[in-house]
Formats: C-alpha cells, structure tokens, sequence
C-alpha cells in the first residue's frame, strides 16, 4: 500500500519558518491534505488540495506539492504552532493513507 | 457551532464487541461521506472506514475488514461503526470526520476511547 513518509521531528525558534515534508512515490500526483493537533485535541484540517486553507486558518500555512515531496510550511512560527502535523492522501485503491506525522517544537 | 460528537467507547474483552455512535449537532451528516479514524495514543492516525451519504457504499482498511461495519441513520443524524471480534490491537481513540468527497477530513469528532483488554 502507499507510503508517507515524515520526519519524526522538526524544531523552529519563534519567528522563523517550519517546513515539514511528506515524501511518497510520485505524490505530486495526488492531492496531499495537512492536519495540526494539539496534545489531548482532535485533528484540525489546516491545508486542502496541495494549498488550500480552510477559513479561519491564517495565511501563515502554506503548502507545496511536486514530484516525491509535498511540504506545509507555516511562516512566522508562534509558540501555539506547536503540535503534532499530518499529512493525508486519499489513494488510488480507495484508501485513506496518513502520514507518520511531525511534532513540530517551537 | 458545527460538531461531531462521538460516543460508545470502553473496556471491552478481546472477542467482544462495541457500537461506536458519531451525532452531529448544527452539522448535517447526510450531506457529507463520514469516516473512522483512530489513535493509539501517542501514536499516529491510522483510516478505518468510510460510507458515502446514502450508505449504499462502504470502504474499510484490510486491518478492519470483515470485522467492522460502518453505517449511517440520516433520521437520527448519526452514523455507527459496529465492532465484533474486537482484538488488543484495536485498542485506540476513535474519530469521526466528515468529507465533502474531496478526499480530506473536516470537521472531527473529539474522539471517543476503546480499550480491549481482559
């Protein structure tokens, strides 16, 4: 079956860039979704579609998608960014495949 | 203000079974396919399931299949995931999630936790 895979890790100083990267074969064929979540919280959707936000996310989440590697970039990196992040493809065979996930350490 | 509110988690023997319920509240669910999605804690989300807004369709992961079956009641606004011969490794928090068809998953249910233990 199809494959994410993520760093384990990814630590930022307040203010700079996170850039957590997705890799699968020939994923930027598909189109890759991301997810935040906070410790004891569900999921929150925080990129659709490659690069897309869903309302009430700020601008400062941004995504890419080509080749081997989709990536979700948050910009201006604040100390409530901190969290656990996902992403989710939705497979040719009908399955919906995640990510191993980032914790992303402010 | 949009909610999924899931229910019916616990203890439960390996063997056993359990209904899991997801209601939305100010949400339509009829509108939307509705998935499962569980967490053993501290670790990852892994898919279990999908039905799409009629129930006519099902999609399960191989882990799950022939075990679980999702299904919906638009008149309760509600939809289930009927688990038997549940096993150790079943044990997680389990999400609901709605999707538009479009392949991602907004919003989530806060989860409802199963434990399969003797």
């Amino acid at each position: 079956s199809y494959v994410l895979t993520q760093p384990p890790s990814v630590s930022v100083a307040p203010g700079q860039t996170a850039r957590i990267t997705c890799g699968g074969n020939n994923i930027g064929d598909k189109n890759v979704h991301w997810y935040r979540q906070r410790p004891g919280q569900a999921p929150v959707l925080v990129v659709y579609d490659d690069n897309d936000r869903p309302s009430g996310i700020p601008e400062r989440f941004s995504g890419s998608n080509s080749g081997n590697t989709a990536t979700l970039s948050i910009t201006r990196v604040e100390a409530g960014d901190e969290a656990d992040y996902y992403c989710q493809v939705w497979d040719v065979n009908g399955d919906h495949i995640f990510g191993s996930g980032t914790k992303v350490t402010v | 203000e949009v909610q999924l509110l899931e229910s019916g988690g616990g203890l439960v023997k390996p063997g056993g079974s359990l209904r899991l319920s997801c209601e939305g509240s100010g949400f339509t669910l009829s509108r939307y396919w509705m998935h499962w999605v569980r967490q053993v804690p501290g670790k990852g989300l892994i898919w279990v399931a999908r039905v799409n807004t009629d129930g006519s369709s099902t999609t399960y992961a191989d882990s799950v299949k022939g075990r679980f079956t999702i299904s919906r009641d638009s008149a309760k606004n509600t939809m289930y995931l009927q688990m038997n011969s549940l096993r150790v490794d079943d044990t997680a928090i389990y999400f609901c999630a709605s999707d538009r068809g479009t392949g991602w998953f907004d919003p989530w249910g806060q989860g409802t936790l199963v434990t399969v233990s003797s």
